[in-house]
Order: C-alpha cells, then sequence, then structure tokens
C-alpha cells in the first residue's frame, strides 16, 4: 500500500512559474525522499530530508517537512520546459515506500 | 562511477513462462531493491538485499523470488507469468539501504501476452 500521497495528481504550469507538489504520509518516517521520472524511465534522486529538519534546498528546489502533520512539500521554481516529468515522494518507515506522484507539464 | 545496469532493457513473454531479470548496483553499494511500477499501482516495493540476505519483502506472491550474488548484483525471476506482471520492473542501489539516496536503473520493461 502507498504510505506517501502527492497532491496534485497532475499539474501543468508556463516555463517561468513556480510548481508546487504535496506529499502526504501515514506513519512515522527517518526520512522523506523525493525523486522525478522522465516518461517511463528510472527515477532520478532530487532531495532527501530527515525527520528533524523543517526545510532544504537544492538549486531551483525547496523542500518542507512537517511531521507533526505528516506532510512535506516540493517547490520548483522558475520552472523549465525539462521539469516536465513525474515526481514522488517517498518514506523510509521500513522501506522505501512512494506515492502515486504528480505529473507536471510545463509548456514552453 | 558507472550507474546502475539492468538487462535485459524490454522483454516480451507470455503467460505462463518464467523469466530472469539481472541488475549491477553501483560499485561499493550493497543494497539493492527491487519495484514494479504499473499505471495502476505505482511504484511497488518487491524486495531488498543486503549483503546476499533479503532484509525485506513486499506483498507480492511467492511467484516473484530474488537473490543477490556476493558481488551484489541482483536477480528477480517471476514464475507463471500472468498479464497482470506487465510492468516496468525497476531496481535501485545504494551503500546501506532505504534510508539513504537510492540510485535507480533504467528499468526492464516486461510485456506478458
Amino acid at each position: 500500500s502507498q504510505q506517501g500521497e502527492e497532491d496534485p495528481q497532475a499539474l501543468s504550469i508556463q516555463e517561468g512559474e513556480n510548481a508546487t507538489m504535496n506529499c502526504s504520509y501515514k506513519t512515522s518516517i527517518n526520512n522523506l525522499q523525493w525523486y522525478r521520472q522522465n516518461s517511463g524511465r528510472g527515477l532520478v534522486h532530487l532531495i532527501l530530508i530527515r525527520s528533524n529538519e523543517r526545510e532544504k534546498h537544492s538549486g531551483r528546489l525547496r523542500v518542507t517537512l512537517d511531521t507533526s502533520k505528516k506532510s512535506s512539500s516540493l517547490l520548483i521554481t522558475a520552472s523549465r520546459a525539462a521539469d516536465t516529468a513525474s515526481y514522488f515522494c517517498a518514506t523510509d518507515y521500513s522501506t522505501l515506500t512512494f506515492g502515486k506522484g504528480t505529473m507536471l507539464l510545463v509548456s514552453p | 562511477k558507472a550507474g546502475v545496469t539492468q538487462t535485459p532493457r524490454y522483454l516480451i513473454k507470455t503467460r505462463g513462462q518464467q523469466v530472469t531479470l539481472s541488475c549491477s548496483p553501483i560499485s561499493g553499494h550493497r543494497s539493492v531493491s527491487w519495484y514494479q511500477q504499473t499505471p495502476g499501482q505505482g511504484l511497488q516495493f518487491l524486495f531488498e538485499y543486503f549483503s546476499e540476505t533479503q532484509r525485506n519483502k513486499g506483498n507480492f506472491p511467492g511467484r516473484f523470488s530474488g537473490r543477490q550474488f556476493s558481488n551484489s548484483r541482483s536477480e528477480m525471476n517471476v514464475s507463471t507469468l500472468e498479464l497482470g506482471d506487465s510492468a516496468l520492473y525497476l531496481c535501485a542501489s545504494s551503500l546501506f539501504g532505504p534510508q539513504e539516496t537510492q540510485y535507480f536503473g533504467p528499468g526492464t520493461r516486461l510485456l506478458v501476452l
């Protein structure tokens, strides 16, 4: 069963806009990770945030974690067409468990 | 360092057959995990191996099995294939396990006819 659930399921924006994706989970975690997948290929790791961290940045990515609400958000600033992909959150309760992902479409 | 490699990349089988998929992790990585990805169920955890031992297993029937060799390479086997086994099978490696960054291979796309 899915531990994490992303919201929205799909997001369509224009280049230059910001994209925000949310993830909710059910149990305690050690870390929460975000991954990107381009069109049926392997997943690429974006960022890992530990349960005692509240915010983390990596380039144009900003991740927040609220363990009291069991939720996380991924913000991509100044989106580019190359950001078009599916984005997954993953929690590591005992194994790494993925949500169903958010499909992001960035139009030129 | 070379990335995670998976072979074969594409596979077509018929119902009732069996299939073996292979995964070579990044050099030095001892943890290998396998996932099944389908449009309906998303990414589902199959199993994780660490130093040749299965540490965790997902909720899949016994037709799905795996193993890890002393060089950390891993194989998974699906016997008596069913149409519903059609999926992208992904493996991921890391130094120690799921609490750290996972490095994914490109996947093996299996089609069962």
